[in-house]
Order: structure tokens, then C-alpha cells, then sequence
């Protein structure tokens, strides 16, 4: 079956550093998503993307973040500068269309932890 | 704004039925999901219902919508200790900008004792 897959599982980091984290879409879905969950908080929309710009963010996505789809599968959010604030679960998910019923798939997550 | 509200535990005996609630805001949300988080796992889609629809059964399954309250139930019969795990109710309000992006509560933690 296919699925989402993300890496790095856990990314440890030093405030101030840049971090990328990588997404693989399922194959034919042509939205991409990301999501953070901060721990014991709600999971939060970030960003969507679609034909290769953003559809919509949300304002957690400020100037430090960006996405990409830098070839015909990744796609990746970047975080320039982190902040310690920003260590949460990072989750790709994808859909293949955005209609109303737009099953979205979820990877298992990247833990970022911002030192 | 959109703002889901759900608790954050719920422990049942193996074999009984558990119900997991969750409240919603945003009446322009047309449908309204469960999803499913293992240890370790991404979020898994549960079930969904349309807005239009009170209830929705799937096997062991059943989704209660009030939308005059804006509640949202999932009940699981004869829980099972592979149940266990969080669960998420959303939401996907139109935003306007063409997409539709989900609004999560926080999770039901269900615990199941043998």
C-alpha cells in the first residue's frame, strides 16, 4: 500500500541552524501538506502546496519557514534560523485531490528538537 | 476561528464499548474525520462523515454528528487492546483559498485493559 514516507525521524539541532526536512508524497497526489504538533498541543496546519506554489499558510508559517518540491517526489520544509519554540513533530501528509472529501495521508513524523 | 475540543484520556475494559467526544466550532466545516495515531505512526483515517448525516457505522465503528450542538462522537465496540492509541478529531473548514486544511484537537489517549 502506498504511504508517506518522511526523514529524518528525529532531527536534533542547535537554535540558530538551519534544518530541512524531507517528505515523500504518494506517488500520484498531487497536495502536499505540513503539520506540527508541539508536544501535548494540537496538531496545527502549516502550509499547503499545489502545482508548485503555496495554496495556503497558516501564520505559524512565517519568513523562517519555506517548502519546495525539488524534484518529481520530495518535498521538503526548510526552517532557516530555528528557534527553540519550534521543536515539535513535523508531519508531511498528502491528498490526491482538494475536494471536500480530500483523504489526506499522513507520514509518521519528524521529531525536531531545537538544543 | 475553528477550535476542536476533545478529552485527553479515556481507559476502557477489553470488550466494552468506548465513545470518544469532541466538539467543534466552525459550522462550515462539511465533513468531519477521526483519525487514528500509533506510537511511532503517522495519523491514520479512521472514519469521516458528511455534515448532512447524523450517523455513519463501519464496522465496529460508529460516528454520532449533533450538528445543532456541533458534537462529534466516536464510538469503538468491544474495544481491543490494538485500540489503543490517540485519537484525533478534525475538522476542515473552507478557507476560501481553494484548499481544505484540517483543524485537529489535541487527541483522545484511549488505553485498553486486558
Amino acid at each position: 500500500e502506498p504511504e508517506v514516507t518522511q526523514t529524518p525521524s528525529h532531527q536534533v539541532t542547535q537554535m540558530g541552524q538551519e534544518v530541512i526536512l524531507r517528505c515523500v508524497p504518494i506517488s500520484n497526489h498531487l497536495y502536499f501538506y505540513w503539520y506540527r504538533q508541539i508536544l501535548g498541543q494540537k496538531v496545527e496546519f502549516l502550509v499547503s502546496f499545489y502545482n508548485n506554489e503555496i495554496s495556503e499558510k497558516s501564520e505559524i508559517f512565517d519568513d523562517q519557514f519555506s517548502v519546495e518540491r525539488p524534484d518529481g517526489s520530495n518535498f521538503t520544509l526548510k526552517i532557516r534560523s530555528t528557534k527553540l519554540e519550534d521543536s515539535a513533530m513535523y508531519f508531511c501528509a498528502s491528498s490526491e485531490s482538494t475536494g471536500r472529501n480530500n483523504e489526506q495521508f499522513f507520514g509518521p513524523g519528524t521529531r525536531l528538537t531545537v538544543l | 476561528g475553528e477550535d476542536v475540543e476533545q478529552s485527553l484520556f479515556l481507559s476502557v475494559r477489553e470488550g466494552d464499548s468506548s465513545v470518544i467526544n469532541c466538539t467543534y466550532t466552525d459550522s462550515s466545516s462539511t465533513y468531519l474525520y477521526w483519525y487514528k495515531q500509533e506510537p511511532g505512526a503517522g495519523l491514520q483515517l479512521l472514519t469521516y462523515i458528511f455534515s448532512n448525516m447524523d450517523m455513519k457505522q463501519d464496522q465496529r465503528l460508529t460516528v454520532l454528528l449533533n450538528k445543532k450542538d456541533k458534537h462529534l462522537s466516536l464510538r469503538i465496540a468491544d474495544t481491543q487492546t490494538g485500540d489503543s492509541a490517540i485519537y484525533f478529531c478534525a475538522e476542515s473548514p473552507y478557507s476560501g483559498a481553494g484548499s481544505y486544511q484540517l483543524t485537529f484537537g489535541k487527541g483522545t489517549k484511549l488505553s485498553v485493559i486486558p
